[in-house]
């Protein structure tokens, strides 16, 4: 049994360079949600998909971030232009649609200096 | 939106000792509230969960207990273990998406 991946585990990038993360969910989960971690806080939801449907983004969700999970596997985050305040963990979890229970990826870690 | 608050930020106990965190919300709607561990380096692990249609719920050394009227909700973790020693958070969600508010956390220290 494989839980949630993500990769990379870390990424460090320059100011205003784009950067991809992927996440693989727990296979026959329909169910995708991505969070971002800051130091000393709990995880902030992103957005949620719901198969290939991205059902609902938070308003933290910029115009510089984009998710997409095309055939509703994988999902890939990608951020355009970063900026120092991208630095943070991103965390990905998967649920099954029966259930409720979120299970957590290991996280991306970003720096951008 | 959903605010969830926790406390204590940070919590010290002798190894055998009982940690309790505590946990309030303010949207009355919420129905589900999971409490996560996440350990250094690691993403956040489900340690367990109550729907708003249960009072207490209780795993081996673990126990929620929510108080629906009074919107709060806490963990009691009994025993205490070195390896109990991580982040815990507390979040409540709303039946449909799920999508959990989290609290700020509660550093967990269990000294041997």
């Amino acid at each position: 049994d494989t839980g949630v991946s993500q990769d990379p585990r870390h990424k460090i990038t320059k100011r205003g360079q784009n950067v991809t993360f992927r996440c693989d969910p727990i296979s026959e989960h329909n169910r995708l949600y991505w969070y971002r971690q800051t130091l000393g806080q709990g995880p902030e939801f992103l957005t949620y998909f719901q198969n290939e449907a991205q059902l609902e983004k938070s308003r933290l969700l910029s115009d510089r971030f984009s998710a997409e999970r095309p055939k509703g596997s994988f999902s890939t985050l990608e951020i355009q232009r970063t900026e120092q305040g991208d630095s943070a963990m991103y965390l990905c979890a998967s649920r099954p649609g029966a259930g409720y229970e979120q299970y957590f990826g290991p996280g991306t870690r970003l720096t951008v200096t | 939106g959903e605010n969830v608050e926790q406390h204590p930020s940070t919590l010290s106990v002798q190894e055998g000792d009982s940690a309790v965190i505590k946990c309030t919300y303010s949207d009355s709607a919420s129905n589900y509230f999971p409490w996560y561990k996440q350990e250094l380096g690691k993403g956040p692990q489900l340690i367990i969960d109550i729907r708003s249609n249960v009072g207490e719920k209780k795993d081996q050394r673990i126990a929620v207990t929510l108080n629906k009227t009074a919107k709060h909700f806490s963990l009691h973790i009994t025993e205490t273990q070195p390896e109990d020693s991580a982040v815990y958070f507390c979040a409540a969600s709303l039946g449909g998406s799920y999508i959990p508010t989290f609290g700020r956390g509660t550093s967990l220290i269990v000294h041997p």
